[in-house]
C-alpha cells in the first residue's frame, strides 16, 4: 500500500516567518512528487513538482527533496495570511495515479 | 470548456439510493483521476483512466462503486445503495497525457451527502 504521510497540524507561524512542510512517501519507486494548495471550500490547486534530489525555488516556495530518506519539504519565505490554507503533497510513478497526503494546515497570522 | 466541469455541485439521497456523478474534462485531456475528500481529510484515490488503457480501480471501496469513461472524454461515476459513509466532496481531476511531471486541473467537486 502506497503512503504518503504528513502532520495534520496546525502550523502557525508569524507573517513574514518561514513556513516549513514535511512530507513523507512509503514507495521508493515514486519518481515526481508535488505540493498542492486547498483553500478552504476550493479544489487543490498545484504550487510546485519536483522529481530530483535537491532544491527547487520558484518565488517564496521551496521543495526539497531527498529520495535516500524518502521525504519532500515545502518551504514558504515571508508567509502570508493569504498563504494560509491546507498544502497536500502528492507522489506518483510512470503511469500511476497520484496519491496524496492528508494535508497540512497552515496558518499565517497577522 | 475552460476546465474540469462536474455536476451535480450538490447531490443529497436517501441511504440506499444509487447516484451519478458526471466530470467532463478539459478537452484534449487523456487522463482523468476521481478521488473522495471526507469532511477534514486528504484526497483518497479512487480511479484512474489513462487513454485507452484498462483503468486503474485499484481506488474504490468497495463494490458499490464504478466509473466509466464514455469515448475517452466524459466521466460517470456511480455508487449503488449508498451508505452514510459514503458523504463526502468527490473530486474530478484531468491531465493532458498522465505522465509523471503532469499538472493536475481539479473540478469544483460534487458534495454529496448520503441522510
Amino acid at each position: 500500500q502506497k503512503e504518503v504521510e504528513q502532520n495534520s497540524g496546525p502550523l502557525s507561524v508569524p507573517e513574514g516567518a518561514i513556513a516549513s512542510l514535511n512530507c513523507t512517501y512509503s514507495d521508493r519507486g515514486s519518481q515526481s512528487f508535488f505540493w498542492y494548495r486547498q483553500y478552504s471550500g476550493k479544489s487543490p490547486e498545484l504550487i510546485m513538482f519536483i522529481y530530483s534530489n535537491g532544491d527547487k525555488e520558484d518565488g517564496r516556495f521551496t521543495a526539497q527533496l531527498n529520495k535516500a530518506s524518502q521525504y519532500v519539504s515545502l518551504l514558504i519565505r515571508d508567509s502570508q495570511p493569504s498563504d494560509s490554507a491546507t498544502y497536500l503533497c502528492a507522489v506518483n510513478q510512470a503511469g500511476t495515479a497520484l496519491i496524496f497526503g492528508k494535508g497540512t494546515t497552515l496558518s499565517v497570522s497577522s | 470548456g475552460a476546465g474540469v466541469s462536474q455536476s451535480p455541485s450538490n447531490k443529497v439521497t436517501e441511504k440506499g439510493k444509487d447516484v451519478e456523478l458526471r466530470c467532463d474534462p478539459i478537452s484534449g485531456h487523456t487522463a482523468l483521476y476521481w478521488y473522495r475528500q471526507s469532511l477534514g481529510q486528504g484526497l483518497e484515490f479512487l480511479i484512474y483512466f489513462q487513454g485507452n488503457s484498462a483503468p486503474d480501480k485499484s481506488g474504490l471501496p468497495s463494490d458499490r462503486f464504478s466509473a466509466e469513461r464514455t469515448g475517452g472524454s466524459v466521466s460517470t461515476l456511480t455508487i449503488q445503495r449508498t451508505q452514510q459513509e459514503d458523504s463526502a466532496v468527490y473530486l474530478c481531476a484531468s491531465s493532458r497525457t498522465g505522465t509523471t511531471n503532469e499538472k493536475l486541473f481539479f473540478g469544483s467537486g460534487t458534495q454529496l451527502s448520503v441522510l
